[in-house]
């Protein structure tokens, strides 16, 4: 079966540090971009970070640009978010997603449960 | 940025109205436009890419269209299950924007 699981949220005090997995299954894991989505709650959808397949190259929103950091370990299926630096603002369901499409018009087709991420004092 | 703004935020519709849900680009974005259902709890369904194509397994009833700045998502029937928050969101290069969304609600 085709799905992507994320883990690792949490509540953390602002300031603080949290690492987000996303395990994927039943495709070809490297061969795909993925990406990361929040939604604050109650919110809209908000695209926070990209990266290729082959890992290289990463992109970022502007709201989380030095803050997040997007990485991925192929032999693993896996897509990993750290967040540093953590603000009340950061805090929402943050969405594992793959992409599909031919670089650079790729377009999320396949999305996880979500995990939750709470900043607060 | 390209900026998404969509209309209405929130429609009240009954099952069987033929709904339109309108979504603008602040500069073109080509035909590089997805559409997404989403239902509460739940994550994001694709249901449309590159502005008018319909993703496999999604019904029939929900077409797009446009180009340029301004597109559309169209449910030709409602149905019971098409009551979600549906958004728009652009693709035209290494940046993604979604719209805010539009709530479509039982009238």
């Amino acid at each position: 079966e085709v799905q992507l699981l994320e883990s690792g949220g949490g509540l953390v005090q602002p300031g603080e540090s949290l690492r987000l997995s996303c395990a994927a299954s039943g495709f070809t894991f490297s061969t795909y971009a993925m990406g990361w989505v929040r939604q604050a709650p109650g919110e809209g959808l908000e695209w926070v970070s990209t990266l290729r397949g082959s890992g290289t190259d990463t992109y970022y929103a502007d709201s989380v640009k030095g803050r997040f950091t997007i990485s991925r370990d192929n032999s693993r299926d896996t897509l990993y978010l750290q967040l540093n630096s953590l603000r009340d603002e950061d805090t929402a369901i943050y969405y594992c997603a793959k992409y599909r499409g031919a670089a650079p018009y790729w377009y999320f087709d396949l999305w996880g449960r979500g995990t939750l991420v709470t900043v607060s004092s | 940025d390209i900026q998404m703004t969509q209309s209405p935020s929130t429609l009240s519709a009954s099952v069987g109205d033929r709904v339109t849900i309108t979504c603008r680009a602040s500069q073109s974005v080509s035909s590089w436009l997805a559409w997404y259902q989403q239902k509460p709890g739940k994550a994001p369904k694709l249901l449309i890419y590159k502005a008018s194509s319909l993703e496999s397994g999604v019904p029939s009833r929900f077409s797009g269209s446009g180009s340029g700045t301004e597109f559309t998502l169209t449910i030709s029937s409602l149905q019971p299950d098409d009551f979600a928050t549906y958004y728009c969101q652009q693709y035209n290069g290494y940046l993604w924007t979604f719209g805010q969304g539009t709530k479509v609600e039982i009238k």
